[in-house]
């Protein structure tokens, strides 16, 4: 089946820096991507749809100018975490749509101190 | 508005048991998708129904979407220690955007 990765894994920051976090499709070529954020205990709210050679778009409430979405070719998407704070902590999760399915990346957990 | 209501938020049973979980929306919903997600992992895609009153079975997996393409449920028969995880369903709106329920978090005891 698709593959979709994500790196890293896991990353501690301080509070003030910028983190970027990568998605891949390793099979198969993906136009859109998209990320969400997943809080403990919590279900997956969609952060933006990220679009290859174009500008992402962004859910309603999400700040554009701290999580800037690049999508650069048609198997890469990164999210970077502008100016992370604590409450930026959060599992970050990509997916890329393969025909009908929905493929998601392993994720990512951050954590801001 | 877009929401999808899933319960129950949590189910406990003893293996052998059967399990369902419902998701219900105010509005009629173009497809519903089915995800697992184990602790510590990603959600998993299982099933995507389209159809009213639609039934797809996977083993021990019963999917229904209802006849008014509302709700859905999902139910494992003679459930096991591997179905632990959360089940979360989801609408597709435009552009693929997924919007995802409340979900169920199954612990299943030996």
């Amino acid at each position: 089946g698709a593959v979709v990765s994500q790196h890293p894994s896991r990353v501690i920051c301080k509070s003030g820096t910028s983190v970027k976090i990568e998605c891949r499709s390793l099979d198969f070529q993906a136009t859109t991507m998209f990320w969400y954020r997943q809080f403990p205990k919590q279900s997956l709210m969609l952060m933006a749809t990220s679009n290859e050679g174009s500008k992402a778009t962004y859910e309603q409430g999400v700040e554009k100018d701290k999580f800037l979405i690049n999508h650069a070719s048609l198997t890469l998407s990164t999210l970077t975490v502008t100016s992370a704070h604590p409450e930026d902590s959060s599992f970050y999760i990509c997916s890329a749509k393969r025909e009908y399915e929905q493929y998601f990346g392993p994720g990512t957990r951050l954590t801001v101190t | 508005g877009q929401q999808v209501m899933q319960i129950p938020q949590y189910q406990h049973v003893q293996e052998g048991e059967d399990f369902t979980t419902y998701c219900n929306s105010s509005t009629t919903l173009s497809n519903i998708q089915w995800y697992k997600q184990r602790p510590g992992g990603h959600p998993v895609f299982l099933i995507q129904l389209v159809k009213s009153g639609e039934v797809k079975k996977q083993k021990r997996l019963t999917f229904q979407f209802g006849e008014a393409k509302k709700n859905s449920s999902l139910h494992i028969t003679a459930t096991q220690t591997t179905d632990v995880g959360t089940y979360f369903c989801a609408r597709e709106t435009s552009g693929s955007r997924l919007t995802f329920g409340e979900g169920t978090q199954l612990t299943v005891n030996p």
